[in-house]
C-alpha cells in the first residue's frame, strides 16, 4: 500500500470549472508537496506546506494534520492547467536512509477542456 | 528565483555503458541534492540523498554500485548509471536545498533527464 494516495487519479473538467485534489498519507509528515507535472516530465513545485492553507493566483492549498489530508484546489480552471499534480510528503520514520527525501503520490491527470 | 539544471535533457545509449548525469543548482548553493527516477506511468520514487562532501544515502533496493552518485561541489551532483540495462530506461529527476536561504524541506526540481537504453 502507497503511503501516499491521491484522487482521483484521472480528471476531465470543462473550463472554469472548480478543481479539487485529495491527497491523503497513512504516517505523520513533517511537510507536504504539490507539484505538477507537465508532458515533458519537468517537475514545478506549487506548495509545500505543514500546516493550514495556502494561496498562489488561482491555486489554494490546504493540509489537515489531524486528518492526515491535503487537498489542492484550482479556480476558475483553464486548458493550460492541464497536468498531472502530484503530492508528496517527508514521512516520519520512512524506510531508508533519505529521511529527508519525498515519498510521491500516483499522481493526479488533469485534463481541462476548453 | 532557485533555478536547478540537468544535463542531458535526453540521453539514449546502448547496453554496457556507463551514462553520466549532472545536477546544477545556477543561482544557489545546495548542500543536499536528490535523485529521484520516475518510471513510465508510476510515482517519483527517491533513489538516494547525495550530501556534499560525504558519500550519498541509497534507498532500500538501489544498487550503490550501478547508481553512483557524487556531490563534489555546492552547486553540482552527478549520478552515473554503470553499465546500463534496458531496464534502467527512465526519467531521471533532481532536486535541491538551498543553503543559503534554507526553508525547511524546500526543494527546486531539474527538469529531468530521460534515459533509453538499447
Amino acid at each position: 500500500k502507497n503511503e501516499v494516495e491521491q484522487s482521483p487519479q484521472n480528471l476531465t473538467a470543462q473550463e472554469g470549472e472548480f478543481i479539487t485534489i485529495n491527497c491523503s498519507y497513512s504516517v505523520g509528515i513533517s511537510a507536504l508537496h504539490w507539484l505538477q507535472q507537465h508532458p515533458g516530465g519537468g517537475i514545478v513545485s506549487l506548495f509545500m506546506l505543514s500546516s493550514g492553507k495556502k494561496k498562489h493566483g488561482r491555486l489554494i492549498a490546504t493540509i489537515n494534520i489531524q486528518e492526515k489530508h491535503s487537498s489542492l484546489h484550482i479556480t476558475a480552471s483553464h486548458p493550460r492547467d492541464s497536468a498531472v499534480y502530484i503530492c508528496a510528503g517527508i514521512l516520519w520514520g520512512q524506510s531508508g536512509g533519505g529521511a529527508d527525501g519525498l515519498t510521491f503520490g500516483k499522481g493526479t491527470h488533469l485534463i481541462i477542456q476548453p | 528565483g532557485a533555478v536547478v539544471s540537468q544535463h542531458p535533457s535526453r540521453v539514449i545509449c546502448k547496453s554496457g555503458t556507463s551514462v553520466k548525469i549532472e545536477c546544477r543548482s545556477l543561482d544557489f548553493q545546495a548542500t543536499t541534492m536528490f535523485w529521484y527516477r520516475q518510471f513510465p506511468k508510476k510515482s517519483l520514487m527517491l533513489m538516494a540523498t547525495s550530501n556534499e562532501g560525504s558519500k550519498a544515502t541509497y534507498e532500500q533496493g538501489v544498487e550503490k554500485d550501478k547508481f553512483l552518485i557524487n556531490h563534489a561541489s555546492l552547486t553540482l551532483s552527478t549520478l552515473t548509471v554503470t553499465s546500463a540495462h534496458p531496464e534502467d530506461s527512465s526519467f531521471y529527476i533532481c532536486s535541491a536545498r538551498d543553503a543559503g536561504h534554507y526553508v525547511y524541506n524546500e526543494q527546486f526540481f531539474g527538469p529531468g533527464t530521460r534515459l533509453t537504453v538499447l
